[in-house]
C-alpha cells in the first residue's frame, strides 16, 4: 500500500534555530515530490523535487530528494515565528497524489 | 476511525455535461477543503468550509463551478458544462478545525472531460 510518512509529528523551536522536517515514501510509480506550507486555509506550495540529490532553496529554505532511500528532508534555517505552520509533503505518481500527515512547527520568539 | 471518502475515484465525461463530486470528511472535523491537481501543477485551492458556511469562494476557477455542504458533513462540488481544461484530479480534505490544523486527504477524484 502507497504511504507517505512524516516525522516529527511536531516540533517547537525557539527563534533562530534550524529544523529539518523528514518525508519517507513509498508511492508506486513515483514521479515527484512536494512539499507545501499549510497555515490557515490552503496549503502554499513550495518545492517540487523529481530529481534526486539536487537541493532547491528558496530564501531560508532548502529541500532535497533521495529517491534511492525513498525520503526527503525539507530544512528551515534561522526560523522566525511566521514559519509556524503545518509542513505537508506529497508523493505524485501518474494516478494520485498521496499526502503525510504533516509536521506541525511552532516558532516560539 | 475512517479516512476522507470521495466518490467516484474516476469519472469520464462529455463536453458539456455537468458533473458532481462528492467528499465524505472524517467525522467531527469541521473544516473541509477542496482541490484540484492538474498534471504536473501544484495543489490549486479552490474553496473551504468551515462548519455549513463557505466563507471564500473566490479560489474557485470560474462560475461554472459551485459546491456546498450540507449537515456540516457531506459536500459537493459540481461543475456544469464541463470543459477539458477541468480534467483534473479533485482533492478533498478535512481537519478538526482551520488555522494550520493537519488536513487529511481523501483519494481523490480524476476527472476527464472528453
Amino acid at each position: 500500500e502507497d504511504k507517505v510518512v512524516q516525522s516529527p509529528l511536531s516540533l517547537v523551536v525557539h527563534e533562530g534555530d534550524t529544523v529539518t522536517l523528514n518525508c519517507s515514501y513509498e508511492v508506486t510509480n513515483f514521479r515527484s515530490l512536494l512539499w507545501y506550507k499549510q497555515e490557515k486555509k490552503a496549503p502554499t506550495f513550495l518545492f517540487m523535487l523529481t530529481s534526486s540529490g539536487i537541493e532547491k532553496k528558496s530564501g531560508r529554505l532548502s529541500s532535497i530528494l533521495d529517491k534511492k532511500e525513498l525520503f526527503s528532508i525539507l530544512n528551515i534555517t534561522a526560523t522566525q515565528t511566521g514559519d509556524s505552520a503545518v509542513y505537508l509533503c506529497a508523493a505524485y505518481n501518474n494516478n494520485d497524489m498521496r499526502f503525510g500527515a504533516g509536521t506541525r512547527l511552532t516558532v516560539k520568539p | 476511525g475512517a479516512g476522507v471518502s470521495q466518490s467516484p475515484s474516476n469519472k469520464v465525461t462529455e463536453k458539456g455535461k455537468d458533473v458532481e463530486l462528492r467528499c465524505d470528511p472524517i467525522s467531527g472535523h469541521t473544516a473541509l477543503y477542496w482541490y484540484r491537481q492538474s498534471l504536473g501543477q501544484g495543489l490549486e485551492f479552490l474553496i473551504y468550509f468551515q462548519g455549513n458556511s463557505a466563507p471564500d469562494k473566490s479560489g474557485l476557477p470560474s462560475d461554472r463551478f459551485s459546491a456546498e455542504r450540507t449537515g456540516g458533513s457531506v459536500s459537493t462540488l459540481t461543475i456544469q458544462r464541463t470543459q477539458q481544461e477541468d480534467s483534473a484530479v479533485y482533492l478533498c480534505a478535512s481537519s478538526l478545525g482551520l488555522a494550520g490544523y493537519t488536513q487529511y486527504f481523501g483519494p481523490g477524484t480524476r476527472l476527464t472531460v472528453l
